[in-house]
């Protein structure tokens, strides 16, 4: 079985300033590993995602996150926030052995501030 | 990537009384989900439904409750069964691409039960 866990409900910070949103999972297998993005009344969007290969993934909007396979981690960053970067994050895995399941953590709602 | 749209996208309904959800998609899918989500929550998995065969239910979620339907490989209905209070949430319907594993979501159906 796996499970996430997003270590913080709320992270407030002001336009321009750099913020990490972190996530931890747990698995006995392997997993895929993604962050979706649900903006104010819409649903859910994949924002970015790890299979394999390069541990560093990246979007298209700036946002990146890295596969620390030793800490179970998958923690999501951006050097400089938006305020249209406010929005609920959902950081959730998926075990790569078939039987496809994906497990959402509880999400971490970023509040940029100007 | 798919398009994926929901009706009605909101609704307020008395208790005891029924909702059908509909989910379309722009593309032929496979699998498609139904999950729900309460206010300030995460998502929760109600059940998987593939085209031909009986839903696949979540723990904590029957089939006498939400009864799915999934006529053919484009729709699948939701219907959520004498309602109470408690079943107001957001319901989001979503898809997996062959091979993508990831997944895509409709804007979801916000529930009220009075």
């Amino acid at each position: 079985a796996q499970s996430v866990t997003q270590l913080d409900s709320q992270v407030p910070v002001f336009e321009e300033a750099p913020v990490e949103l972190r996530c931890n999972y747990s698995s006995s297998v392997s997993v895929y590993l993604f962050w979706y993005v649900q903006y104010p009344n819409q649903g859910l969007q994949l924002l970015l995602k790890y299979l394999s290969g390069s541990t560093l993934v990246k979007s298209i909007n700036g946002f990146e996150a890295e596969f620390n396979k030793s800490q179970t981690s998958f923690h999501l960053r951006k050097p400089s926030v938006h305020i249209s970067d406010t929005a609920e994050y959902f950081c959730a895995v998926s075990p790569n052995t078939g039987g496809f399941k994906t497990i959402f953590g509880a999400g971490t709602r970023l509040f940029v501030k100007a | 990537s798919a398009v994926i749209s929901q009706k009605p996208s909101r609704d307020i309904c008395q208790r005891g009384t029924s909702l059908t959800i509909q989910c379309q998609v722009d593309s032929q899918v496979t699998m498609m989900f139904w999950y729900r989500q309460q206010p300030g929550q995460s998502l929760t998995l109600i059940a998987t439904a593939n085209q031909g065969s009986e839903a696949t239910y979540e723990s904590g979620f029957v089939i006498d409750k939400f009864p799915i339907s999934r006529p053919n490989l484009t729709f699948s209905t939701l219907t959520v069964s004498n309602m109470s209070p408690e079943d107001s949430s957001i319901y989001l319907c979503s898809v997996e691409l062959a091979a993508s594993y990831e997944q895509y979501f409709g804007p979801g159906t916000r529930l009220t039960v009075t």
